[in-house]
């Protein structure tokens, strides 16, 4: 069983570029959760999805990001109009129902340039 | 709201001796409670995890934390270092009420010395 994907691993944009980070939970989880994590700080909560459905994005910047769980494919996390305070590596964690642990893929490491 | 403190963003130990890293939570509801490893460049591995029951928490590689309701307190310790153990260390807090999403501390960086 593989475990969280995500990809791509490294991503460098440029100021105003459209960044995409991917996410493939693991088989047979439908609980999706993504955290970002600034330069010495610790992973912060942006947003809790289900399959097609936003369940918390209570942690998401009101502007410029966005993210989606399709019935079909992966998690997407969206930003729009990158600045260099974007630039973070970005987690990705799966679980198989509410109150199960959640399991971490390797990040996307974003340099916004 | 919840908040998890970790006391100590570095801390240095010798091969062999005992690990302690800190964590403090604050919580207005019965906490799950966590503590998570991230080697370089990687992910993060759950190393246990507190929910309900015994309070005394063991976990992999020679870990295990102690849930302390009146000290608001889950503190991570290993009897005896080894150098594979240098990493960061989180500790988290969830309220499985509010969907499970995890509120973590800034982090431990544990450095082992020969």
């Amino acid at each position: 069983n593989a475990g969280v994907m995500q990809n791509p691993r490294h991503l460098v944009r440029r100021r105003g570029q459209e960044a995409r980070l991917r996410c493939s939970p693991m088989k047979g989880h439908s609980h999706v959760y993504w955290y970002r994590q600034l330069p010495e700080e610790g992973l912060k909560f942006m947003v809790y999805l289900q399959k097609e459905n936003i369940i918390d994005e209570s942690g998401m910047p009101k502007e410029r990001f966005s993210a989606e769980f399709p019935k079909e494919g992966p998690s997407i996390l969206r930003i729009q109009q990158v600045v260099r305070g974007d630039s973070a590596a970005y987690f990705c964690a799966s679980s198989p129902g509410l109150q199960d642990e959640q399991y971490f893929g390797p990040g996307t490491r974003l340099t916004v340039t | 709201a919840q908040s998890v403190t970790q006391l100590g963003s570095h801390v240095s130990v010798s091969e062999g001796a005992l690990v302690l890293l800190r964590c403090n939570y604050s919580s207005s509801v019965p906490p799950y409670l966590f503590w998570y490893v991230q080697y370089p460049n990687q992910g993060l591995q759950l190393l246990l995890k507190y929910t309900t029951g015994a309070t005394l928490v063991k976990g992999i590689n020679g870990f295990e934390a102690e849930f302390k309701k009146s000290e608001t307190s889950f503190h991570l310790t290993k009897p005896s270092a080894h150098m594979s153990d240098a990493a960061e260390y989180f500790c988290a807090v969830s309220d499985g009420n509010q969907g499970g999403k995890l509120i973590f501390g800034q982090g431990t960086e544990l450095s082992v010395k020969p």
